[in-house]
């Protein structure tokens, strides 16, 4: 089993939408959860960084984080073309001693259509 | 965001050639930088984590003879492809971690390397 999985998608939807985009560990300890977004032959760009449980918002953006379920959640309000990109979910454990390192999910193809 | 600039953005180069690839942090100093593969519609493979002043710690599989990494300066990692083989052709990124205990790491564009 992966630490970090992820659907792959593709995921297609209308423009306007709303997309949920999620992943699940197993890893208990980890504390740190992120989002980046990856356009096509680009590197990944942070979105949302979150710290421990809870909700962030940022502008349409919406992370979610249930450690009671191990399962985050990315959600995009407003689903526009330019939207259209790889999400990646990445989360690490403790810092404290030094950096651990991320372990990312596989990833998620999302196409929004005019 | 922070910066992170990486350069060549792709690059093409012999069977036996040896490749450069930098990474650099422009607006912030970076102890750790890391390393990663991608192939085609797959996610990140960390191949080595970039340590100021210190050896490189390389994942399990991965060669350090054949992927020399040199962090000089705490703004510049660089990756150095030995004796490049078509099978070594893929899409290298680096990352840069940033300072503060905050874990938020700051990626390169990438640099696509395609061995003949």
């Amino acid at each position: 089993q992966k630490e970090v999985e992820q659907d792959p998608g593709p995921l297609s939807v209308p423009e306007g939408a709303i997309v949920s985009l999620n992943c699940t560990y197993s890893n208990s300890a980890f504390q740190y959860f992120m989002w980046y977004r990856q356009y096509s032959r680009k590197g990944p760009e942070l979105l949302m960084y979150t710290y421990s449980s809870g909700n962030k918002e940022d502008g349409r953006f919406t992370a979610q984080v249930d450690k009671s379920s191990k399962y985050i959640s990315l959600f995009i309000r407003d689903s526009q073309p330019s939207d259209s990109a790889t999400y990646l979910c990445a989360m690490s454990a403790t810092l404290s001693g030094g950096y651990n390192k991320l372990i990312f999910g596989a990833g998620t193809r999302l196409a929004v259509h005019p | 965001g922070a910066v992170v600039s990486q350069h060549p953005s792709w690059v093409i180069c012999k069977s036996g050639t040896s490749v450069k690839i930098e990474c650099r942090s422009l607006d912030f100093q970076a102890t750790t930088m890391f390393w990663y593969r991608q192939f085609p519609k797959q996610s990140l493979m960390l191949m080595a984590t970039s340590n100021e002043g210190s050896k490189a710690t390389y994942e399990q599989g991965v060669e350090k003879d054949k992927f020399l990494i040199n962090h000089a300066s705490l703004t510049l990692s660089t990756l150095t492809v030995t004796s490049a083989h078509p099978e070594d052709s893929s899409f290298y990124i680096c990352s840069a971690l940033y300072p503060g205990g905050t874990g938020e790491l700051f990626f390169g564009e990438g640099s696509r390397l395609t061995v003949l």
